[in-house]
């Protein structure tokens, strides 16, 4: 594998349900971000992790839970969703070491709540 | 804290024909400027990026963009389309003192018509 990946591409869940997005990057970058995209709506930055700590929480609602084991995988826990929060969820890894550097973006997961 | 304006939601276009799409910011610091694309179904891709120097900056895929300082404005030129062109285009912006926090604008679809 290559480059940032993300699993699984597609999700439904009911609103009672709990599920977790994952994120690995293969790219030896020290942050990683989650994005939510909405249709019709800005990309939205939800939370970043530089070395594996939290560094930026976009007041996101805590029915959002990510977890950063180490700097190659991040996870976003998900429980008691809304219907508003069906979106694209996209992940984010960038090597914060040089100014400048882009972020290199994940395909996405396509999330549905019912 | 910084803004980013896409002032045009849409451009449709004719193959072969060039293509702007314009791109406005405000900033209070010194900036970094990207110029990212959005395939159906895939994650934002850098198509290029200004730092520093030369204000004409070229990318990926025959695209380029001019930095006005004057003007703030980052925007992204191509000569002449292909109908591989068509997607979503979003220009971003970061503060120098904090290259990994990324404000996007939201978005500009360029769809090219045979």
């Amino acid at each position: 594998e290559t480059g940032v990946t993300q699993t699984p591409r597609h999700l439904v869940m009911g609103m009672t349900n709990k599920k977790s997005l994952k994120c690995e990057q293969h790219l030896g970058h020290n942050a990683m971000y989650w994005y939510k995209q909405s249709a019709k709506k800005p990309l939205e930055l939800m939370f970043v992790y530089n070395f594996k700590e939290q560094t930026e929480n976009n007041s996101v609602p805590s029915r959002f839970s990510p977890e950063c084991p180490n700097s190659s995988h991040l996870f976003l826990h998900l429980h008691t969703l809304q219907p508003e929060d069906s979106a694209l969820y996209l992940c984010a890894s960038r090597q914060s070491r040089l100014a400048g550097n882009e972020q290199f973006f994940g395909p996405g997961t396509r999330l549905t709540v019912l | 804290a910084q803004s980013v304006t896409q002032l045009d939601s849409q451009v449709p276009v004719f193959e072969e024909a060039p293509v702007e799409l314009r791109c406005n910011y405000s900033s209070s610091v010194s900036v970094y400027l990207f110029w990212y694309v959005q395939y159906p179904n895939q994650g934002l891709q850098l198509l290029l990026k200004y730092l520093s120097g030369s204000t004409l900056v070229k990318g990926i895929n025959g695209f380029e963009a001019e930095f006005n300082k004057s003007q703030t404005s980052f925007h992204l030129r191509k000569p002449s389309v292909h109908i591989s062109d068509t997607a979503e285009y979003f220009c971003a912006v970061s503060p120098n003192t904090n290259a990994g926090k990324s404000t996007f604008g939201d978005g500009t679809t360029l769809t090219v018509k045979p």
